[in-house]
Protein backbone atom coordinates (compact mmCIF):
# COMPACT_ATOMS: atom_id res chain seq x y z
CA UNK A 1 0.00 0.00 0.00
CA UNK A 2 1.75 3.36 -1.17
CA UNK A 3 -0.55 5.38 1.21
CA UNK A 4 -2.05 7.67 -2.34
CA UNK A 5 -5.68 6.80 -2.46
CA UNK A 6 -7.43 6.94 -5.89
CA UNK A 7 -11.24 6.64 -6.05
CA UNK A 8 -13.40 5.52 -8.29
CA UNK A 9 -11.92 2.16 -8.86
CA UNK A 10 -13.88 1.61 -11.89
CA UNK A 11 -15.91 4.27 -13.81
CA UNK A 12 -18.54 3.53 -16.78
CA UNK A 13 -20.08 6.06 -18.49
CA UNK A 14 -20.76 7.47 -22.40
CA UNK A 15 -19.28 9.66 -25.00
CA UNK A 16 -19.84 13.17 -24.54
CA UNK A 17 -20.26 12.74 -20.34
CA UNK A 18 -18.24 14.45 -17.82
CA UNK A 19 -16.27 12.42 -14.90
CA UNK A 20 -13.98 13.18 -11.89
CA UNK A 21 -11.17 11.18 -10.27
CA UNK A 22 -9.90 12.09 -7.24
CA UNK A 23 -6.70 11.51 -5.43
CA UNK A 24 -5.52 12.00 -1.81
CA UNK A 25 -1.99 11.80 -1.64
CA UNK A 26 0.20 10.18 1.09
CA UNK A 27 0.13 12.06 4.33
CA UNK A 28 2.99 14.91 3.95
CA UNK A 29 3.48 14.87 0.60
CA UNK A 30 2.97 18.18 -1.40
CA UNK A 31 3.25 17.20 -4.99
CA UNK A 32 0.47 15.51 -6.65
CA UNK A 33 1.49 14.23 -10.25
CA UNK A 34 -1.49 12.55 -12.58
CA UNK A 35 -0.30 10.03 -15.33
CA UNK A 36 -2.80 7.86 -17.89
CA UNK A 37 -1.69 4.66 -19.53
CA UNK A 38 -3.30 3.28 -22.61
CA UNK A 39 -2.35 0.68 -24.54
CA UNK A 40 -0.60 2.25 -27.67
CA UNK A 41 0.68 5.30 -25.84
CA UNK A 42 2.21 4.00 -22.29
CA UNK A 43 2.15 6.17 -19.17
CA UNK A 44 2.52 9.62 -19.82
CA UNK A 45 2.13 12.57 -17.64
CA UNK A 46 -1.13 14.99 -17.88
CA UNK A 47 -0.10 17.91 -15.20
CA UNK A 48 1.17 18.62 -11.69
CA UNK A 49 0.06 20.41 -8.46
CA UNK A 50 2.31 21.22 -5.62
CA UNK A 51 0.81 22.77 -2.50
CA UNK A 52 -2.36 23.82 -4.32
CA UNK A 53 -0.59 25.14 -7.69
CA UNK A 54 -0.09 24.25 -10.95
CA UNK A 55 3.32 23.33 -11.58
CA UNK A 56 3.66 21.57 -15.25
CA UNK A 57 1.77 20.02 -17.85
CA UNK A 58 2.38 17.46 -20.28
CA UNK A 59 0.02 15.73 -22.73
CA UNK A 60 -3.26 16.87 -20.93
CA UNK A 61 -5.90 17.73 -23.64
CA UNK A 62 -7.77 21.04 -23.38
CA UNK A 63 -11.13 18.97 -22.65
CA UNK A 64 -9.54 17.60 -19.23
CA UNK A 65 -8.50 19.45 -15.80
CA UNK A 66 -7.35 19.44 -12.93
CA UNK A 67 -7.04 21.32 -8.86
CA UNK A 68 -5.40 20.78 -5.64
CA UNK A 69 -7.42 21.72 -2.47
CA UNK A 70 -6.01 23.50 0.63
CA UNK A 71 -6.20 19.84 1.52
CA UNK A 72 -4.10 18.66 -1.12
CA UNK A 73 -5.91 15.90 -2.62
CA UNK A 74 -6.91 16.77 -6.16
CA UNK A 75 -9.18 16.10 -8.66
CA UNK A 76 -8.94 15.44 -12.60
CA UNK A 77 -11.79 16.63 -14.65
CA UNK A 78 -12.61 14.64 -17.78
CA UNK A 79 -15.09 16.12 -20.23
CA UNK A 80 -17.21 15.64 -23.67
CA UNK A 81 -15.34 12.15 -23.41
CA UNK A 82 -14.85 9.76 -26.55
CA UNK A 83 -13.86 6.41 -26.86
CA UNK A 84 -10.39 7.49 -27.05
CA UNK A 85 -10.12 9.01 -23.46
CA UNK A 86 -10.96 4.86 -22.19
CA UNK A 87 -7.63 4.28 -19.86
CA UNK A 88 -5.74 3.59 -16.24
CA UNK A 89 -5.15 7.19 -14.36
CA UNK A 90 -3.08 7.53 -11.74
CA UNK A 91 -2.12 9.71 -9.53
CA UNK A 92 1.14 9.76 -7.34
CA UNK A 93 2.49 12.64 -4.86
CA UNK A 94 5.76 13.07 -3.54
CA UNK A 95 7.09 15.47 -0.75
CA UNK A 96 8.96 17.51 -2.55
CA UNK A 97 9.77 17.54 -7.06
CA UNK A 98 13.29 17.24 -7.08
CA UNK A 99 15.42 14.88 -9.05
CA UNK A 100 15.97 12.79 -5.94
CA UNK A 101 12.03 12.57 -5.00
CA UNK A 102 10.51 9.22 -4.79
CA UNK A 103 6.78 9.20 -6.55
CA UNK A 104 4.34 6.84 -4.92
CA UNK A 105 1.44 5.69 -6.75
CA UNK A 106 -1.97 5.14 -6.02
CA UNK A 107 -4.09 1.95 -7.87
CA UNK A 108 -5.36 3.67 -10.51
CA UNK A 109 -9.02 4.27 -11.80
CA UNK A 110 -9.87 2.74 -15.17
CA UNK A 111 -11.92 4.77 -17.14
CA UNK A 112 -14.09 2.82 -20.02
CA UNK A 113 -16.23 5.19 -22.21
CA UNK A 114 -18.49 3.36 -24.21
CA UNK B 1 15.46 15.11 -22.00
CA UNK B 2 17.93 12.36 -21.54
CA UNK B 3 16.86 9.16 -22.67
CA UNK B 4 17.25 5.74 -21.74
CA UNK B 5 17.34 2.86 -23.44
CA UNK B 6 16.02 -0.86 -22.05
CA UNK B 7 15.72 -4.45 -24.02
CA UNK B 8 12.64 -5.15 -24.55
CA UNK B 9 11.97 -7.79 -22.38
CA UNK B 10 14.39 -10.64 -20.51
CA UNK B 11 13.82 -13.64 -18.58
CA UNK B 12 14.48 -15.34 -15.42
CA UNK B 13 14.40 -18.41 -13.48
CA UNK B 14 12.76 -18.29 -9.79
CA UNK B 15 15.36 -17.52 -7.07
CA UNK B 16 18.04 -16.44 -9.52
CA UNK B 17 19.58 -13.13 -9.90
CA UNK B 18 18.39 -10.68 -12.74
CA UNK B 19 20.58 -8.08 -13.80
CA UNK B 20 18.39 -5.36 -15.56
CA UNK B 21 20.47 -3.00 -18.16
CA UNK B 22 19.68 0.82 -18.95
CA UNK B 23 21.76 2.76 -21.33
CA UNK B 24 21.31 6.92 -20.74
CA UNK B 25 24.40 7.85 -22.85
CA UNK B 26 23.54 11.45 -22.66
CA UNK B 27 23.33 11.75 -18.71
CA UNK B 28 23.68 14.81 -17.28
CA UNK B 29 25.63 15.65 -14.00
CA UNK B 30 22.88 16.34 -12.32
CA UNK B 31 20.55 13.52 -13.40
CA UNK B 32 19.36 11.03 -10.83
CA UNK B 33 19.24 7.93 -12.03
CA UNK B 34 15.61 6.31 -10.80
CA UNK B 35 13.87 2.97 -11.27
CA UNK B 36 9.97 2.24 -11.03
CA UNK B 37 8.25 -1.30 -11.81
CA UNK B 38 4.77 -1.89 -12.68
CA UNK B 39 3.05 -5.14 -12.09
CA UNK B 40 0.11 -6.55 -13.71
CA UNK B 41 -2.69 -4.43 -13.11
CA UNK B 42 -1.25 -2.29 -11.05
CA UNK B 43 0.06 1.59 -10.75
CA UNK B 44 4.45 1.97 -10.96
CA UNK B 45 5.85 1.30 -8.02
CA UNK B 46 9.39 3.09 -7.06
CA UNK B 47 12.29 0.20 -6.51
CA UNK B 48 15.45 2.10 -6.58
CA UNK B 49 17.37 5.50 -7.03
CA UNK B 50 20.87 6.66 -7.51
CA UNK B 51 22.99 9.40 -8.27
CA UNK B 52 26.96 8.50 -9.01
CA UNK B 53 27.40 5.25 -6.27
CA UNK B 54 25.79 2.06 -6.09
CA UNK B 55 22.58 1.87 -4.07
CA UNK B 56 21.17 -0.81 -1.71
CA UNK B 57 17.85 -1.70 -0.44
CA UNK B 58 15.91 -4.14 0.40
CA UNK B 59 14.12 -4.20 -2.83
CA UNK B 60 17.16 -4.25 -5.22
CA UNK B 61 20.65 -2.89 -5.56
CA UNK B 62 21.59 -0.40 -8.21
CA UNK B 63 25.08 -0.45 -9.99
CA UNK B 64 26.07 2.19 -11.66
CA UNK B 65 28.97 2.80 -13.89
CA UNK B 66 31.63 4.60 -13.88
CA UNK B 67 31.00 7.17 -16.56
CA UNK B 68 27.30 7.53 -15.09
CA UNK B 69 26.28 5.96 -18.93
CA UNK B 70 24.95 3.03 -17.87
CA UNK B 71 23.28 1.46 -14.98
CA UNK B 72 22.13 -2.11 -14.03
CA UNK B 73 19.02 -3.04 -11.70
CA UNK B 74 20.26 -5.95 -9.86
CA UNK B 75 17.53 -8.81 -8.26
CA UNK B 76 19.21 -10.66 -6.17
CA UNK B 77 16.33 -13.68 -6.32
CA UNK B 78 13.96 -13.50 -8.28
CA UNK B 79 10.30 -14.40 -7.43
CA UNK B 80 7.25 -14.68 -9.16
CA UNK B 81 6.45 -11.72 -7.68
CA UNK B 82 8.89 -10.00 -9.14
CA UNK B 83 7.13 -10.13 -12.80
CA UNK B 84 6.55 -6.78 -13.78
CA UNK B 85 7.57 -3.74 -16.48
CA UNK B 86 10.78 -2.44 -14.87
CA UNK B 87 11.59 1.44 -15.91
CA UNK B 88 14.66 3.17 -15.72
CA UNK B 89 14.26 7.00 -15.87
CA UNK B 90 16.29 10.23 -15.37
CA UNK B 91 15.38 12.99 -13.18
CA UNK B 92 16.93 15.97 -13.50
CA UNK B 93 18.07 17.36 -9.69
CA UNK B 94 15.49 20.24 -10.22
CA UNK B 95 13.41 18.89 -12.83
CA UNK B 96 13.41 19.08 -16.35
CA UNK B 97 13.12 22.62 -18.40
CA UNK B 98 8.87 23.06 -17.92
CA UNK B 99 8.74 19.49 -16.58
CA UNK B 100 8.71 20.27 -12.31
CA UNK B 101 9.47 16.31 -11.57
CA UNK B 102 7.25 14.64 -13.66
CA UNK B 103 8.46 11.14 -14.88
CA UNK B 104 8.81 10.38 -18.03
CA UNK B 105 8.18 6.58 -19.10
CA UNK B 106 9.66 4.94 -21.83
CA UNK B 107 8.73 0.91 -22.96
CA UNK B 108 10.65 -0.89 -20.21
CA UNK B 109 11.68 -4.22 -20.01
CA UNK B 110 9.13 -6.48 -19.37
CA UNK B 111 10.89 -8.93 -16.97
CA UNK B 112 9.35 -12.67 -16.77
CA UNK B 113 10.12 -15.22 -14.05
CA UNK B 114 9.66 -19.00 -14.83
CA UNK B 115 9.21 -21.16 -11.48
Amino acid sequence: DSGVTQTPKHLITATGQRVTLRCSPRSGDLSVYWYQQSLDQGLQFLIQYYNGEERAKGNILERFSAQQFPDLHSELNLSSLELGDSALYFCASSVGQGGGDTQYFGPGTRLTVL
Amino acid sequence: DAKTTQPNSMESNEEEPVHLPCNHSTISGTDYIHWYRQLPSQGPEYVIHGLTSNVNNRMASLAIAEDRKSSTLILHRATLRDAAVYYCILRAFGGYGGSQGNLIFGKGTKLSVKP
